[in-house]
């Protein structure tokens, strides 16, 4: 069955420096998720992407974090400066087009850690 | 708003015994409902999912959720407990844009 994939599984970066996350969504999916999970809390949406455009974005999702779709299978989620209040597991999820009913796909998470 | 609440935090089940685990949620309109389960270090799986129709929805693994829209409810339900189904187990409500929003998880220890 098609995955969500998402690397690094672990990226462990210092504070201020710039962090990307890739993710490659199943082939034919066309809407596309980052959630994260700070260790202890609840899983939390972060933004939705669709058609090369931020669909929705929470209040979390501030001018540090970015999403580009640079080609036809990379969905990247960018942290400019990270803090360290940014260290969570963050999870990639796609869903295909013209399905209302078909659920989010998650991947296997990105584990930040900002020293 | 839109919110999830899994009361139980911790439950510790005998191997063979039943689960049930609790999740009430907050949505202003028909909301999606989902369970998700997460092993350490994995990411997370769908168990099942409530969109309309039937309010006994059965998903993977022998779980079973039942939709009761008068308490605001949609709890999951194992009759018999394997040792592999420790776990954390999420509850989430959303709408047709699938922000959605999560419990803060359920983790189900399982004791032989």
């Amino acid at each position: 069955e098609p995955e969500v994939t998402q690397t690094p599984s672990h990226q462990v970066t210092q504070m201020g420096q710039e962090v990307i996350l890739r993710c490659v969504p199943i082939s034919n999916h066309l809407y596309f998720y980052w959630y994260r999970q700070i260790l202890g809390q609840k899983v939390e949406f972060l933004v939705s992407f669709y058609n090369n455009e931020i669909s929705e974005k929470s209040e979390i999702f501030d001018d540090q974090f970015s999403v580009e779709r640079p080609d036809g299978s990379n969905f990247t989620l960018k942290i400019r400066s990270t803090k360290l209040e940014d260290s969570a597991m963050y999870f990639c999820a796609s869903k295909p087009p013209g399905q209302p009913h078909s659920p989010l796909h998650f991947g296997n998470g990105t584990r930040l850690t900002v020293t | 708003a839109q919110s999830v609440t899994q009361p139980d935090i911790h439950i510790t089940v005998s191997e063979g015994a039943s689960l049930e685990l609790r999740c009430n949620y907050s949505y202003g309109a028909t909301p999606y409902l989902f369970w998700y389960v997460q092993s350490p270090g994995q990411g997370l799986q769908l168990l099942l999912k409530y969109f309309s129709g039937d309010t006994l929805v059965q998903g993977i693994k022998g779980f079973e959720a039942e939709f009761k829209r008068s308490q605001s409810s949609f709890n999951l339900r194992k009759p018999s407990v394997h040792w592999s189904d420790a776990a954390e187990y999420f509850c989430a409500v959303g709408g047709t844009d699938y922000k959605l929003s999560f419990g803060a998880g359920t983790t189900v220890t399982v004791r032989a």
